[in-house]
């Protein structure tokens, strides 16, 4: 099946700055990537994702990059604000799975 | 937005005891998916439902655990005699296709 790995686990940035949050997957047959953002005590909330076709995707802030080839793909957060701070998590499908697989998660720290 | 409602928010059980964990899926929704996240962990799929069927379910998803959409509206989880490992927050998420899943705010529940 999927692993999904996710660097760092903890991601401390000073308001204003940029940051990087990064995802290795194992299963070439997956073909979509989202990226979820969790709040304390509500659901993951999806902000971006991205197939398998695309190699980088922008929404405002917020870009997506993949790497087939090295099966990786990364969350840029540019302009980082207070409310920022959250767990990100990374997942991936595909290959005929129904089922997501998350990464273990990254709590992202803005320090104002 | 459209949102999946969850309830309830708390549910705490006696071990051994058989729990429901209800969701409303957006009206439009065809796939209905439960994850859980034990605290501090990563969010893990459990099951898949299509068609008034299972399509997928992980290793977690054992016999102690059954799914059905009795009423075509509600999307309930049951665990048939809850353990202390059950201890976890559950997450309702449903899709109107393979991808771009909407997460409810999820049920925690607490096996004493």
């Amino acid at each position: 099946g999927e692993n999904v790995e996710q660097h760092p686990s903890t991601l401390s940035v000073q308001e204003g700055d940029s940051a990087v949050i990064k995802c290795t997957y194992s299963d070439s047959a997956s073909n979509y990537f989202p990226w979820y953002k969790q709040e304390l005590g509500k659901g993951p909330q999806l902000i971006i994702d991205i197939r398998s076709n695309v190699g980088e995707k922008k929404d405002q802030r917020i870009a997506v990059t993949l790497n087939k080839t090295a099966k990786h793909f990364s969350l840029h957060i540019t302009e980082t604000q207070p409310e920022d701070s959250a767990v990100y998590f990374c997942a991936a499908i595909g290959g005929g799975a129904d089922g997501l697989t998350f990464g273990k998660g990254t709590h992202l720290i803005i320090q104002p | 937005e459209p949102e999946v409602t969850q309830t309830p928010s708390h549910q705490v059980t006696q071990m051994g005891q058989e729990v429901i964990l209800r969701c409303v899926p957006i009206s439009n929704h065809l796939y209905f998916y439960w994850y859980r996240q034990i605290l501090g962990q990563k969010v893990e799929f459990l099951v898949s439902f299509y068609n008034n069927e299972i399509s997928e379910k992980s290793e977690i998803f054992d016999d102690q655990f059954s799914v059905e959409r009795p009423d075509g509206s509600n999307f309930t989880l049951k665990i048939r005699s809850t353990k202390l490992e059950d201890s976890a927050m559950y997450f309702c998420a449903t899709s109107w296709g393979n991808y771009g899943y909407t997460f409810g705010s999820g049920t925690r529940l607490t096996i004493v």
